[in-house]
């Protein structure tokens, strides 16, 4: 079972950033927060991951709580291509699996 | 350059039948994955290989049975298809290091049994 829990849908207008958030309460000590998105009829794709700090990279930000029981994605400028599923996962690393739950499906309109 | 390639990208086929579907990755990653996502759209992993080694498999019915010939292939055979196979199938690779790692999916191949 997933260890995430995440908003079924959002919207979002194009060009305002899209803030998603992702609650993982029970998460390790050694797991870092991974975020995924799938585009219709396409295989997820990686955006960013982080473990304590908070992250940015030319995708996205993450931000971390500092108990580390909860997380947002950024996406500062949302365009109609950032319009998927967005999959917020905890894992250790490893040989360890990617647990997909059901994720948040982000629309952005025009 | 396609960095985890599938084919076929579309099976129709029928009950009963054994088919494969290939999977290659050109990033010299170390391990392979084969995800499953059913018409509900929740998606499981299935198997995961390191250095043609199975680390991981998730409970699935011994009709399915992936092969690893070489670091850079994972091939998924399924005997006797029945009709809750149909899902599309992703293959991942990733390389596992000292700490994190992210998967690489190819883009999914379809699989329907009428």
């Amino acid at each position: 079972d997933a260890k995430t829990t995440q908003p079924t849908s959002m919207d979002c207008a194009e060009g305002r950033a899209a803030n998603l958030p992702c609650n993982h309460s029970t998460i390790s000590g050694n797991e870092y927060v991974y975020w995924y998105r799938q585009i219709h009829s396409q295989g997820p794709q990686y955006i960013i991951h982080g473990l304590k700090n908070n992250e940015t990279n030319e995708m996205a930000s993450l931000i971390i709580t500092e108990d580390r029981k909860s997380s947002t994605l950024i996406l500062p400028h949302a365009t109609l291509r950032d319009t998927a599923v967005y999959y917020c996962i905890v894992r250790a690393p490893g040989f360890q699996k990617l647990v997909f739950g059901t994720g948040t499906r982000l629309l952005v309109s025009p | 350059d396609t960095a985890v390639s599938q084919t076929p990208k579309y099976l129709v086929t029928q009950m009963g039948n054994d088919k494969s579907i290939k999977c290659e990755q050109n990033l010299g990653h170390d391990t392979m994955y084969w995800y499953k996502q059913d018409s509900k759209k929740f998606l499981k992993i299935m198997f995961s290989y390191n250095n043609k080694e199975l680390i991981i498999n998730e409970t699935v019915p011994n009709r399915f049975s992936p092969k690893s010939p070489d670091k850079a292939h994972l091939n998924l055979h399924i005997n006797s298809l029945e009709l809750g196979d149909s899902a599309v199938y992703f293959c991942a690779s990733s390389q596992v290091g000292t700490g994190d790692n992210e998967q690489f999916f190819g883009p999914g191949t379809r699989l329907t049994v009428l």
